[in-house]
């Protein structure tokens, strides 16, 4: 089984400021890694994910992660946030290739308020 | 412009009334997800479904039930709503492949049964 924990529950910055939301994961397969994120009442938005390869990946509205698989990883981050990236975000993984039921596990939350 | 669909997006309902929520996805995908979210907290899989006529429970127990008879509808129903099963409902969607694709979402349906 796997699980994910998000290490803030709230990240208050200021506009034009770098951000960083953390996220650990734990599993004994592999696994595939992806931060959504969650504006008031609508659903999730898939931001970026991690399958394989370059443990750098970017997302859109200029989020990217780096997945660390020493340190069970997945940290998101944004080198110059704005009022509208205020919202909810949020980790998930699922198991890789072959290994296992293929449904998203999510973290916790990460609720990012960008103050003017 | 979203391709599931919840419905409805508000639900207002009295205890021990039944109650259908639906979700319809337009994109053929063969899997869909039901989670609960709570406010502050994560988003639990109370139900999935890998196709037509299979469904299966999640991780989170559930008095709910769903039905897939038709790929692109899979309606979770509470047959005597209680004040407990207040919360915000998500449903979501994936290809055949699964969750290399991500899932996409609808826009929930916030349930409050008072």
């Amino acid at each position: 089984a796997q699980s994910v924990t998000q290490l803030d529950s709230q990240v208050p910055v200021f506009e034009e400021a770098p951000v960083e939301l953390r996220c650990n994961y734990s599993s004994s397969v592999s696994v595939y890694l992806f931060w959504y994120v969650q504006y008031p009442n609508q659903g999730l938005q898939l931001l970026l994910k991690y399958l394989s390869g370059s443990t750098l990946v970017k997302g859109i509205n200029g989020f990217e992660a780096e997945f660390n698989k020493s340190q069970t990883s997945f940290h998101l981050r944004k080198p110059s946030v704005h009022i509208s990236d205020t919202a909810e975000y949020f980790c998930a993984v699922s198991p890789g290739v072959g290994a296992g039921r293929r449904a998203l596990t999510f973290g916790s939350g990460t609720r990012l308020q960008v103050q003017p | 412009e979203a391709d599931i669909y919840q419905t409805p997006r508000y639900l207002v309902i009295g205890t021990g009334k039944k109650i259908t929520l639906e979700c319809s996805q337009t994109m053929g995908h063969d899997k869909m997800y039901w989670y609960q979210q709570d406010p502050g907290m994560e988003l639990h899989l109370i139900h999935y479904s890998y196709g037509v006529n299979s469904t299966e429970k999640g991780d989170l127990s559930s008095e709910s039930t769903v039905s897939r008879i038709r790929t692109e509808h899979f309606p979770l129903t509470l047959e005597s709503a209680r004040p407990s099963h207040t919360s915000q409902y998500l449903c979501a969607s994936s290809e055949r492949q699964g969750t290399a694709y991500g899932y996409t979402f609808g826009s929930g349906t916030r349930l409050t049964v008072v």
